[in-house]
């Protein structure tokens, strides 16, 4: 696959675990917020979204939180499987643009 | 089957020779962006296209162009590569508006600049 984290920040967790990945974003004008998935060798995938006026929202298996008061993003993985490996990106819509972060690592391990 | 499609997927060519990565969707969104991923910092934004003959520039857009004279293509252009644009790129669209945030990703060209 497509090396494209080599210098990421590594969350490592245990198969059946929940998992806590987090992001800090920089635009309080910013609309929506969004977790995108990427495995490898392939483009990212979108996850779920959360708009600005919420603090959470749940999905199947996964969760994101938003506190705008610190600018503060997470995505939290219920029941962590291998499949869920992968780098995980935050974006921000901002004037319809969509802004990425730099990404974080997940490795599941048995 | 939706999709972003781009080609090539792998590419090595020289310094100075221009070349062109293409990037079709099958959806009708009107948004298109160009990315490039670099280790350790993230996507970063070329270039994104709002609707036809609609371009504006991202975080990144020097040694670019990019056109859209058609809704379904959106064309990266290097006119004269330099071995610092040696990175992953990726297409993307969405369609545009309100709560409209699912962007699709094509499978991501390799380009190498020597």
């Amino acid at each position: 696959g497509e090396s494209v984290g080599l210098h990421l920040p590594t969350l490592s967790v245990q198969e059946g675990d929940n998992s806590i990945i987090n992001c800090a974003y920089s635009n309080s004008a910013s609309d929506y917020f969004i977790w995108y998935k990427q495995e490898s060798g392939k483009g990212p995938q979108f996850i779920i979204d959360i708009r600005s006026n919420m603090d959470k929202r749940q999905g199947q298996r996964v969760t994101v939180l938003l506190n705008k008061t610190v600018k503060h993003l997470s995505l939290q993985i219920a029941a962590t499987q291998p499949g869920d490996s992968a780098v995980y990106f935050c974006a921000e819509r901002f004037t319809d643009k969509l802004i990425f972060g730099t990404g974080t690592r997940l490795q599941v391990f048995p | 089957e939706a999709q972003v499609t781009q080609n090539p997927r792998y590419l090595i060519t020289v310094t100075g020779k221009k070349l062109t990565v293409t990037c079709s969707q099958n959806m009708n969104h009107e948004y298109m962006s160009w990315y490039r991923q670099d280790p350790g910092l993230g996507l970063r934004q070329i270039y994104y296209s709002m609707n036809v003959e609609v371009t504006d520039k991202g975080d990144v857009p020097e040694g670019y162009k990019v056109s859209r004279k058609e809704k379904r293509n959106f064309p990266l252009i290097l006119e004269s590569p330099s071995p610092n644009q040696t990175s992953l790129y990726f297409c993307a669209s969405k369609a545009a508006g309100e709560g409209n945030t699912e962007a699709f990703f094509g499978q991501g060209t390799r380009l190498t600049v020597v």
